[in-house]
């Protein structure tokens, strides 16, 4: 499967503690992308990379949460002494290529978090 | 800043007929616009986009959509409705291409 992968599918975790999930967008994309998902929601914009570079980050994002791409590759969203409204499906998607990005996005299937 | 409604949350059609879930959005300058799908435990697919050009534009499985500037929407149709068709979708507006900004979806249930 060459689509974009995410890695841990599902997480509970207790208030308090923190959590990484990883993404593996599609090798040739060069833009990566976080969204956040609740229940009855569309998917919310939290962070975009193109390469290594964090061009833009959401005001939804608090300082708890920090997102790195380091190498260009497979990125990674932490989140920091977890809240229960943290509670979220967290998506990754990419795009890229050659040419103008004309935001069509890949999606992996997500991360659920569960903060108890 | 740019938002997106999505007025039905739920669209019901029997198979084989037409069906339309609408969309309207708000952005200031010329939108792209999106249309992606989400099936049961699989990610979101990209359906299709209107970036600039012929209003109506044609996507995957048939379906299409057309872009009202005037009316600021961007329907999604399909002339002929499948049980497979069942599914939540979502419209999404931007300006840069780096921040969509989804709807809240419409589940569509198709009825045999």
């Amino acid at each position: 499967d060459t689509g974009v992968s995410q890695d841990p599918r599902h997480k509970i975790t207790k208030r308090g503690q923190n959590v990484t999930f990883r993404c593996d967008p599609i090798s040739e994309h060069n833009r990566l992308y976080w969204y956040r998902q609740t229940l009855g929601q569309g998917p919310e914009f939290l962070t975009y990379f193109q390469n290594e570079a964090q061009l833009e980050k959401s005001r939804l994002l608090s300082d708890r949460f920090s997102a790195e791409r380091p190498k260009g590759s497979f990125s990674t969203l932490e989140i920091q002494r977890t809240e229960q409204g943290d509670s979220a499906m967290y998506l990754c998607a990419s795009s890229g290529g050659s040419g103008s990005n004309t935001g069509e996005l890949f999606f992996g299937e997500g991360s659920r978090l569960t903060v108890l | 800043a740019q938002s997106v409604a999505q007025p039905e949350d739920q669209v019901n059609v029997a198979e084989g007929n037409p069906l339309t879930v609408k969309c309207t959005y708000s952005v200031s300058g010329n939108p792209y616009l999106f249309w992606y799908v989400q099936y049961p435990n699989r990610g979101l697919q990209f359906l299709l986009k209107y970036i600039t050009g012929d209003n109506l534009v044609k996507g995957s499985y048939g379906f299409e959509a057309e872009f009202n500037k005037s009316q600021t929407s961007f329907h999604l149709k399909k002339p002929s409705a499948l049980v497979s068709d069942s599914a939540l979708y979502f419209c999404a507006v931007t300006r840069s291409a780096r921040q969509l900004t989804f709807g809240s979806g419409t589940q569509l249930t198709v009825l045999p």
